[in-house]
């Protein structure tokens, strides 16, 4: 089935460590999107990559790194540099607007606990 | 800055009735928007979307208005069932054709 997988689902961390979050999607998308998801509220975007070795900082960046070495793959590292890092991760893909439809289409996302 | 927000937290209706869901946005550059539905634990599934040449677009009980001269966009159910209790967000692309941004969500409760 072509679909978007995020791993791990839940992830506990110790303060001070940096942490990796894993996306792959094989939807054949050229744009892939991490969002932070807090309790009650909307989905902030991170960083967005429209094409392989090519990134963007979202709104909440700071603390965050990602890499595009393959249309599949987007992970993300949470770094201690990052305050709050306790949050519902979510990855989403797409195709690349405006020549075509830009639906998002969503992982089932990685809860982050730092302990 | 540019942002997209709700006008309403939660919503709750009877079940059968109809429900109107309210977004409003501010940067005018937007030109794509799309309504998802999150359940609890879950990712966003897309519900619908319209592009900034339409003012209306409709789909399987479901409505999207688009009202660009005062930035607010809509969605509308028909027929509210309990399996439509969730959180439904809407979203626009910012200054780049594909840095979608989201609202804070609305949480629509179904009364039976």
């Amino acid at each position: 089935d072509g679909g978007i997988t995020q791993s791990p689902k839940y992830l506990f961390r110790k303060e001070g460590q940096n942490v990796t979050l894993s996306c792959e999607q094989n939807l054949n998308h050229d744009a892939m999107y991490w969002y932070r998801q807090d309790p009650g509220q909307g989905l902030r975007l991170i960083y967005y990559s429209q094409i392989v070795n090519d990134f963007q900082k979202g709104d909440i960046a700071e603390g965050y790194s990602v890499s595009r070495e393959k249309k599949e793959s987007f992970p993300l590292t949470v770094t201690s540099a990052q305050k709050n890092p306790t949050a519902f991760y979510l990855c989403a893909s797409s195709l690349i607007r405006p020549a075509n439809t830009g639906e998002l289409f969503f992982g089932e996302g990685s809860r982050l606990t730092v302990l | 800055g540019e942002s997209v927000g709700l006008h309403l937290p939660t919503l709750s209706v009877q079940e059968g009735d109809n429900s109107i869901i309210n977004c409003a946005y501010s940067n005018s550059a937007s030109d794509y928007f799309i309504w998802y539905k999150q359940e609890s634990g879950k990712g966003p599934q897309f519900i619908i979307d319209i592009r900034s040449n339409m003012d209306k677009r409709q789909g399987q009980r479901v409505t999207v208005l688009l009202n660009k001269t005062v930035k607010h966009l809509s969605l509308q159910i028909a027929a509210t069932q309990p399996g439509d209790s969730a959180v439904y967000f809407c979203a626009g692309n910012g200054y780049n054709n594909n840095d979608m941004r989201f609202g804070a969500g609305t949480r629509l409760t179904v009364k039976p």
